[in-house]
């Protein structure tokens, strides 16, 4: 098992550039989320989704959209990225049905002059 | 706003000695109290957790302490080794709610 995984590990964006940070979890979690870390600041929530189509915002989500494309697949997308918007982005996932532990990718270090 | 705050933003300590890390909460919803550690350029992972039914947990040398009166949590690190040096976040969760708010974080040092 790969567990979560996300692409790319690192990228530099221009003030106005778009991407989309891609995320999979091979362990059929329902749940999913996308965080930023900051320093100093923690972990914030940009979005969640509970299950295969539906999301929800979470604490921070100004500037960002979100596709649960299915159950393995959430990916995260900047459509004109920030200075502000510079910072580290993990994915993760939940098992759910009383199991509360989530499970972080690797992270994708953002960069945007 | 911030509703898990938490303390120091640094410690160091060295070899052998017991690192405390100290957590409030604001929300008496709150049911369910994670620490997750993380090491330098990966993602964070599940170290501990705890329910407010009991007041302490132990799993090795890892014990959260727990003070429903007071809206506190902390973590104890007992034998502390240099691998133990990482960041280490705390967390709150309402029962039945998959979203965790987390703390601004702790960055430990283990000297030998």
């Amino acid at each position: 098992n790969a567990g979560v995984t996300q692409t790319p590990k690192f990228q530099v964006l221009k003030t106005g550039q778009s991407m989309t940070l891609q995320c999979a979890q091979d362990m059929n979690h329902n749940s999913m989320y996308w965080y930023r870390q900051d320093p100093g600041m923690g972990l914030r929530l940009i979005y969640y989704s509970a299950s295969e189509g539906t999301t929800d915002k979470g604490e921070v989500p100004n500037g960002y959209n979100v596709s649960r494309l299915n159950k393995r697949e959430f990916s995260l997308r900047l459509e004109s990225a920030a200075p502000s918007q510079t910072s580290v982005y993990f994915c993760a996932s939940l098992r759910g049905a009383g199991n509360n532990e989530q499970f972080f990718g690797p992270g994708t270090r953002l960069t945007v002059l | 706003q911030q509703q898990v705050k938490q303390s120091p933003q640094s410690l160091i300590v060295q070899k052998g000695g017991i690192p405390i890390i100290n957590c409030a909460y604001e929300n008496t919803a709150f049911d369910y109290f994670p620490w997750y550690q993380q090491f330098p350029g990966k993602g964070p992972a599940l170290l501990i957790a705890i329910r407010p039914d009991v007041s302490e947990k132990k799993e090795g040398r890892f014990t959260i302490s727990f003070n429903k009166s007071a809206k506190q949590f902390s973590l104890h690190i007992m034998d502390s080794q240099p691998g133990d040096s990482a960041t280490y976040f705390c967390a709150a969760a309402p029962f039945g709610n998959e979203k965790l708010t987390f703390g601004t974080g702790t960055r430990l040092t283990i000297i030998p």
